[in-house]
This record gives C-alpha cells, sequence and structure tokens, in this order.
C-alpha cells in the first residue's frame, strides 16, 4: 500500500523548534518529489515547501511566510521526509500534511496530518 | 507569486443537484490545475491533475475543464458523500498556491 505518515507534531512555545518526520513506504520514494502541507484551524491549504529527487539536484523551495526558518530534508535511505521547523510562531500552528507529487506536481498522496501547536 | 480565487466560498445544494465551483488564477498557467476534495477531520485527496485528467477511483460525475486562468470543477449529480470542501491549486510556478477553498453543504 502507498503511504506516508507524519509523526513528530505537539506543543511549542514561541521561538522554539520542531522536527516533523514522514515515513513513507509502498513507492519508491527516491524517485519523488514531496512536499508539505498545513492547514490552520478552520482554515484552507496552504503549501509550506517541497523538495526535489536527489538526481534532480535535491533542491527546495518554500513559501514565503517559512522562507528561512524551515527546512525540508530527504533520507533516501530511511525512506523519511523531515521538516525542520525553527523559531515557530504561533501562526505556525496547524496540521501538517506530508505529500507525494506527481509527474504533473499534482500532491496523490496525503498523510493523516500532524498536529503543531505553538503557544505559551 | 500567483494567486487563486476560488468561488463561491461556500454553496448549499441538494442530492441531485449539478454543481459548478470556479477557480481562477491571477495569471495564465496553462492547465496545471489541480483539484482535491476533504472531507472533515480527513486529509485531502486528489480529484483532478492537469485541470482534467481524473484520479484512479474517482467517480466519473466529477469533470474538470478550463484552461489559462479560468477553471471549473463541476459535479454533474451531487451525492451525500460529495459534500465536502473544494480546492484547486496551481502547479505551474513556485510557490505553489491553493484558492481558499469552496464547501459544499446540505440543502
Amino acid at each position: 500500500e502507498v503511504q506516508v505518515v507524519e509523526s513528530g507534531g505537539g506543543l511549542v512555545k514561541p521561538g522554539g523548534s520542531l522536527r516533523l518526520s514522514c515515513a513513507a513506504s509502498g513507492f519508491t520514494f527516491s524517485k519523488a518529489w514531496m512536499s508539505w502541507v498545513r492547514q490552520a484551524p478552520g482554515r484552507g491549504l496552504e503549501w509550506v515547501g517541497r523538495i526535489k529527487r536527489k538526481t534532480e539536484g535535491g533542491t527546495t523551495d518554500y513559501a514565503a511566510p517559512v522562507k528561512g526558518r524551515f527546512t525540508i530534508s530527504r533520507d533516501d535511505s530511511k525512506n523519511t521526509l523531515y521538516l525542520q521547523m525553527n523559531s515557530l510562531k504561533t501562526e505556525d500552528t496547524a496540521v501538517y500534511y506530508c505529500t507525494r507529487m506527481n509527474y504533473y506536481h499534482g500532491m496523490d498522496v496525503w498523510g493523516q496530518g500532524t498536529t503543531v501547536t505553538v503557544s505559551s | 507569486d500567483i494567486q487563486m480565487t476560488q468561488s463561491p466560498s461556500s454553496l448549499s445544494a441538494s442530492v441531485g443537484d449539478r454543481v459548478t465551483i470556479t477557480c481562477r488564477a491571477s495569471q495564465s498557467i496553462s492547465s496545471s490545475l489541480n483539484w482535491y476534495q476533504q472531507k472533515p477531520g480527513k486529509a485531502p485527496r486528489l480529484l483532478f491533475h492537469s485541470t482534467s485528467s481524473l484520479q484512479s477511483g474517482v467517480p466519473s460525475r466529477f469533470s474538470g475543464s478550463g484552461s489559462g486562468t479560468d477553471f471549473t470543477l463541476t459535479i454533474s449529480s451531487l451525492q451525500p458523500e460529495d459534500f465536502a470542501a473544494y480546492y484547486c491549486q496551481q502547479s505551474y510556478s513556485s510557490p505553489l498556491t491553493f484558492g481558499g477553498g469552496t464547501k459544499v453543504e446540505i440543502k
């Protein structure tokens, strides 16, 4: 079964850090572009960023609100995607989804999400 | 950045109704438009990529159309399981951006 499973969410104080993980299975992870998408409580979907596969440089892109604070990385040997979140703000409170991007850059596999709450 | 505007933000409809949701891009995105369905408490599900390419398992009562800046998601005969939120997303250029969503509710 093709799936991704997020972990690592929790409660963190403003200014703190958190690292999310996403374990992939059922597909060739090393060949996939991967993204993170978040959804604040009661709000719509917001793209966080993406990482290309290593054969295409493994480069990353980020949305403006997280650029410079968040870092996406991947460990193809562990079939795992990461989201390192630093200098967290209350407005980063959201459910964070790990997604696989298909060839046309649609997000065709989604995890169940992990909740990040930034509050003092 | 490319802005995506969906309309309406919500609608009420009955089972069997034809429903149309519109998505407009702030600049041309060719056919690089994807649609998602999200039910409460669940992760989104990809319905279409590239405007009109139906994902496996999506019922044929769903259709997508458009190009350039104007796109449409149509449900030909609304079913009880279709009551959900729908989002468009452009994949033409980074940063990828979503529309604000359309919530389809039961009348």
